[in-house]
């Protein structure tokens, strides 16, 4: 139950294409759910976040779609760019302060 | 700002060796994690300390011992290291006390390799 599973756990996308990654989870208890962006040799950086009582949240190219009924959530890729290749992790915040993160997608995008 | 510092970068260790990594955050946040992140496995929690002079178990605790030494510092230890700690191990820390600020800002990783 304080699982995360995201798919897939890799990606391929043409420059200018969109990326999608899912996520789903089975704890309704969870109340936060954040996507982190992480690049090779460095620690994961936090993407964009939302809660559930917002169905979607857009910051640029980036949006997170949220589907409370049927427990899913998932990151949208605008205008994929090359520099947009990294690993993305879903989480979900359980309790008081801890992070549940799903397993990464290896995102890259092709010139 | 430093943000989340990590020593060392990299660590080889012989089987039953010990080790401490180092983490300091200067951002005066409350929280401060250790998670290890492991190939097809995402990042899994080991411990944490939810405040200065508190530490939690999480996800993963066997084998590790943590000290929050003061606001700042948040250390692991490994007090005799076995090949399935080969990992690359980061530090968080996060403000924590409302709202907005559940944001968790990581280090740059320590990778550790267990021989």
């Amino acid at each position: 139950q304080q699982q995360v599973k995201q798919s897939p756990q890799s990606l391929i996308v043409q420059k200018g294409g969109i990326s999608i990654i899912n996520c789903a989870y089975e704890n309704t208890a969870f109340d936060y759910f954040p996507w982190y962006q992480q690049f090779p040799g460095k620690g994961p950086a936090l993407l964009i976040a939302i809660r559930p009582d917002v169905s979607e949240k857009k910051e640029g190219r980036f949006t997170i779609s949220f589907n409370k009924s049927a427990k899913q959530f998932s990151l949208h890729i605008m205008d994929s760019q090359p520099g947009d290749s990294a690993t993305y992790f879903c989480a979900a915040k359980v309790g008081f302060q801890k992070l549940v993160f799903g397993t990464g997608t290896r995102l890259l995008v092709s010139p | 700002n430093a943000g989340v510092t990590q020593t060392p970068k990299f660590q080889v260790l012989k089987t039953g060796q010990s080790m401490t990594l180092q983490c300091a955050q200067d951002m005066n946040h409350n929280s401060m994690y250790w998670y290890r992140q492991d190939p097809g496995m995402g990042l899994r929690l080991i411990y944490y300390s939810a405040s200065e002079g508190t530490t939690d178990k999480g996800e993963v605790p066997n084998g590790y011992n943590v000290s929050r030494l003061n606001k700042r510092e948040f250390s692991l230890r490994l007090e005799s290291a076995a090949p399935s700690q080969t990992s690359v191990y980061f530090c968080a820390s996060s403000p924590w006390t409302s709202g907005e600020t559940d944001t968790q800002y990581f280090g740059p990783g320590t990778r550790l390799t267990v021989l």
